[in-house]
């Protein structure tokens, strides 16, 4: 079973509007926890970290939660731009930090 | 500073040819690691390079092997190509060392394989 499981597998959304995407873990303890963004032909980029004590973090329209209890954490776009269609990974790592669970990620498409 | 780069950025092999995907990284990181992307499968860790000199298995190793030829440099080579083995292999590279509190790893731009 994966470790970290993202939902919605994709989602299409209209430009202005706002998502959350989803993210639940079961690695435990962990790190941090991080979502990347990987557009289409590229590698994935670090939008947000935080560490198990930490339950939310912002960079610029991105806003992640973060629940230790539930093991939950929240990707929320704000006024999404087209420039927002991309996957969105989260990613837990484990102590040691060298074997890192990735989601399958969340397929965002925003249309004008 | 180009941070990670990979190449070739595109590859289409035979079944059976040999070939080596190469990685270097200028941000003097001591952790480097290969990964492979498949569609609905999420990034899968092939092998890592915790530091220069050493290398281990990560989920998915069979097939391939690897060399930390230096610091910088972290290759992949697939002796023997497989149809299974066509995906995007990602290199990356991460900062580990007692000053390191965010250890974010680092990725390259990929190189799509394709076997026949």
């Amino acid at each position: 079973k994966n470790q970290v499981e993202q939902s919605p597998q994709s989602l299409i959304i209209l430009e202005g509007k706002n998502c959350t995407l989803q993210c639940n873990y079961t690695v435990s303890p962990f790190s941090n926890l991080r979502w990347y963004k990987q557009d289409t032909g590229r590698g994935p980029v670090s939008l947000t970290i935080m560490t198990f004590s930490e339950n939310t973090k912002s960079n610029g329209r991105y806003t992640a939660t973060l629940d230790a209890d539930t093991k939950q954490s929240s990707l929320h776009i704000t006024a999404s731009q087209l420039s927002d269609s991309a996957s969105y990974i989260c990613v837990v790592s484990p102590p040691g930090n060298n074997r890192l669970a990735f989601g399958k990620g969340n397929q965002v498409v925003v249309i004008p | 500073n180009a941070g990670v780069t990979q190449t070739p950025k595109f590859q289409v092999l035979k079944t059976g040819q040999s070939m080596t995907l190469q990685c270097a990284q200028d941000m003097n990181h001591n952790s480097m690691y290969w990964y492979r992307q498949d569609p609905g499968m999420g990034l899968r860790l092939i092998y890592y390079s915790a530091s220069e000199g050493t290398t281990d298995k990560g989920e998915v190793p069979n097939g391939y092997n690897v060399s930390r030829l230096n610091k910088r440099e972290f290759s992949l080579r697939l002796e023997s190509a497989a149809p299974s083995q066509t995906s995007v292999y990602f290199c990356a590279s991460m900062k580990r060392d007692s000053y390191a509190t965010d250890y974010e790893q680092y990725f390259g731009p990929g190189t799509r394989l394709t076997v026949t």
